[in-house]
C-alpha cells in the first residue's frame, strides 16, 4: 500500500515563531488531507489539498502532487495549535466512494509561551 | 450542521469481556462511516468502512467487528476483549458524494485490564 511519512516526527516552537511541516507520500494520489488532533484526542480536518494552495489564517497548505509532499504552514504560532499534525492520503479510487485514508504517523507540534 | 457522537467517552474493560461501542451522525443522510483505532506512537489506522446499512468492509483482521443497523448508526463489537485491544477508538464519517473531507467524533479511550 502507500507509505505515507511526516516530518518531524516532533517540533517544538516558541509562540510567534513560523514552522513548515511535511508529508511525502509514496503514489499518486486523489485525496489528501491535513488534520490538527488537540490535547484532548479531537481530531479537526485542517484542508483538503489533494494539489494547488490553500489558506486559511494562519495556516496554508501546498501539495506538489507530481512530487509527492504537501506542505503545513502555521504562521505566529500559538499555544492553541499545540497536538499532533497529521497527513492523510488515499491512493487512486478505492472504489464504491469509500474513500479510504492512510494516514502519516503525524507531527507532535508543542508551542511554548 | 452535522454533527457525530461517539460513547462512552471513556471504557476500562478485563480482559475477556465484551466491547459494544456506538457511533451515531446527526443532520446528513448516507454517509460513509469510518471506524479506527489510535494505539500509543499516534498513528491512525483504519479498522473497517460501510457505504451503506449492512454494508461492512475490514481492514484489518482482529477479533473486532462491526454493524451497521441504521443509517447513521455505527457500531463496533468484541466478544471477547484482548490487552492489545486497548487504545482510542475513533468513528468518523465522509458525505458520500464526491471526494470528501472526514469528519471525526470525539472518540472513546479503551483500556483492557
Amino acid at each position: 500500500g502507500i507509505q505515507v511519512e511526516q516530518s518531524p516526527p516532533d517540533l517544538i516552537l516558541q509562540e510567534g515563531a513560523n514552522s513548515t511541516l511535511r508529508c511525502n507520500f509514496s503514489d499518486s494520489v486523489n485525496n489528501l488531507q491535513w488534520f490538527h488532533q488537540n490535547p484532548w484526542g479531537q481530531l479537526i480536518n485542517l484542508f483538503y489539498i489533494p494539489s494547488g494552495t490553500k489558506q486559511n489564517g494562519r495556516l496554508s497548505a501546498t501539495t506538489v502532487a507530481t512530487e509527492r509532499y504537501s506542505l503545513l504552514y502555521i504562521s505566529s504560532s500559538q499555544t492553541t495549535d499545540s497536538g499532533v499534525y497529521f497527513c492523510a492520503v488515499e491512493q487512486g479510487y478505492s472504489g464504491a466512494g469509500s474513500y479510504q485514508l492512510t494516514f502519516g504517523k503525524g507531527t507532535k507540534l508543542s508551542v511554548i509561551p | 450542521s452535522q454533527t457525530i457522537h461517539q460513547w462512552p467517552a471513556t471504557l476500562v474493560q478485563p480482559v475477556g469481556s465484551p466491547l459494544s461501542l456506538e457511533c451515531t451522525v446527526e443532520g446528513t443522510s448516507n454517509p460513509n462511516l469510518y471506524w479506527y483505532r489510535q494505539a500509543a506512537g499516534r498513528g491512525l489506522q483504519l479498522l473497517f468502512y460501510s457505504v451503506g446499512i449492512g454494508q461492512i468492509s475490514s481492514e484489518v483482521p482482529q477479533n473486532l467487528s462491526a454493524s451497521r443497523p441504521q443509517d447513521r448508526q455505527f457500531i463496533l463489537s468484541s466478544k471477547k476483549l484482548l490487552l492489545s485491544d486497548s487504545g482510542f477508538y475513533l468513528c468518523a464519517w465522509t458525505g458520500g458524494g464526491a471526494v470528501d473531507t472526514q469528519y471525526f467524533g470525539p472518540g472513546t479511550r479503551l483500556t483492557v485490564l
